[in-house]
């Protein structure tokens, strides 16, 4: 099976604009996770969406939007970006939503913000 | 917020020696994992442990959970160069699969 495609891979953006990321997960994965990495923060979860319903939600501003499609394919939105916006975001998939559920990423999309 | 708090923060070995990180964490959890990045790139699941479990392996990977001290430790036998890279320990409270991190150990394996 192919792995968590997430597109594109690297992105450069000026302050204010808004940018969309896309997430593809595992065939048959029906969870997707979206965690942001930043140097000063570490790994931080963003939402989960599970069956196009978001599941759970992290402590990011209205700024950070997903959502999910009927064939779980995923996508979050940054609205008026921030220079601290610029990190390495990362998709996770599984196969169902669930503490024990094993969750497989994606090599993540770089977004700098300038 | 971070969960995990990682110990130490960067470890430098020997290739075929045995490296030991530590995990701390703060609150009840149904589950720790552990996860490999290399490079800023994407992570790889490597164990699952449940919280009534006490040890766990896979290959050279030896994870052990002690629930009374809020404590983990992953212990890689037999190191090798490809072992370089971060080390994340992970936590899952409740019933949702939210992933709470704790700051990551860099690990370095010399050959």
């Amino acid at each position: 099976k192919a792995g968590v495609t997430q597109t594109p891979r690297y992105l450069i953006k000026t302050r204010g604009q808004q940018v969309t990321l896309s997430c593809s997960p595992i065939s048959g994965h029906r969870s997707v996770s979206w965690y942001q990495q930043t140097p000063g923060q570490g790994l931080q979860f963003l939402f989960e969406y599970f069956s196009e319903t978001q599941r759970n939600k992290g402590n990011f501003p209205g700024r950070f939007s997903g959502r999910q499609f009927s064939n779980s394919r995923s996508e979050m939105n940054v609205s008026t970006l921030e220079l601290g916006d610029s990190a390495l975001y990362l998709c996770a998939s599984s196969t169902l939503a669930g503490a024990l559920e094993t969750q497989y990423f994606g090599p993540g999309t770089r977004l700098l913000v300038l | 917020s971070q969960q995990g708090e990682e110990d130490p923060q960067a470890l430098s070995i020997q290739e075929g020696e045995n490296a030991t990180m530590n995990c701390s964490y703060k609150t009840s959890i149904n589950n720790l994992q552990w996860y490999r990045q290399n490079s800023g790139r994407g992570l790889v699941h490597l164990i699952l442990i449940r919280s009534n479990e006490r040890e766990k392996h896979s290959g050279r990977l030896r994870v052990t959970l002690d629930t009374s001290k809020k404590s983990s430790s992953l212990l890689i036998t037999a190191s090798r160069a490809a072992d370089t890279a971060s080390y994340f320990c992970a936590t899952v409270t409740g019933a949702n699969s939210k992933l709470t991190f704790g700051k990551g150990i860099t690990l370095s394996v010399r050959p």
